[in-house]
């Protein structure tokens, strides 16, 4: 079965550093996905992306996050200068197609560290 | 705007006892309610959905949730566990605008033998 895969599987850095986090969605797929889990807080949702742009982004999502579609497999989520309170599970998804009918796949999430 | 609220952090329960995962939602429009499992070291997982018709949905392992409009709940249930169950719950809103999944904060199910 496809499934949305993502790496590293733990990311530790030091505060001000930037990070790459890297997914592989499912291959027909054509929406993506960031969420977050701060430790013992919600899901939240950071940003969409379709047809090479972003679609939606939270007010998480500021000028440190930017996100990348650079081959035709690999979906990246960089942050510029991280922040303590950057810590958090990061989740990758993606959907066939956007809209309420159509699941959200996630992959088993990169662990960001920041110290 | 959305917001979902799981009330029970969580949930111990025996093995072959059935178990109650609550959900209540707050939105103003149409809803799109989506449970979600996360078993150990694993990402998320789709259980069930409710986009329209029957209110009561199912899905493969046993698990049914009944969507409530009135009561703007979307409970989760299961009439007898079993040991594989032990994992994390997550009611989800689909809101169209953005295309995306808020979230409640998730109950841990915790299956004792």
């Amino acid at each position: 079965e496809p499934e949305v895969t993502q790496t590293p599987s733990h990311q530790v850095t030091q505060m001000g550093q930037e990070v790459i986090l890297r997914c592989v969605p499912i291959s027909n797929h054509l929406y993506f996905y960031w969420y977050r889990q701060i430790l013992g807080q919600k899901v939240e949702f950071l940003v969409s992306f379709y047809n090479n742009e972003i679609s939606e982004k939270s007010e998480i999502f500021d000028d440190q996050f930017s996100v990348e579609r650079p081959d035709g497999s690999n979906f990246t989520l960089k942050i510029r200068s991280t922040k303590l309170e950057d810590s958090a599970m990061y989740f990758c998804a993606s959907s066939a197609m956007g809209g309420r009918g159509y699941e959200q796949y996630f992959g088993p999430g990169t662990r960001l560290t920041v110290t | 705007a959305q917001s979902v609220t799981q009330l029970d952090s969580q949930v111990p329960v025996f093995e072959e006892a059935p178990v109650e995962l609550r959900c209540n939602y707050s939105s103003s429009v149409s809803v799109y309610l989506f449970w979600y499992v996360q078993y150990p070291n694993q990402g998320l997982q789709l259980l069930l959905k409710y986009l329209s018709g029957s209110t009561l949905v199912e899905s493969i392992n046993g698990f049914e949730a009944e969507f409530n409009k009135s009561q703007t709940s979307f409970h989760l249930r299961k009439p007898s566990v079993h040991i594989s169950d032990t994992a994390e719950y997550f009611c989800a809103v689909y809101k169209a605008a953005g295309n995306k999944l808020t979230f409640g904060g998730g109950t841990r199910v915790l299956v004792k033998p």
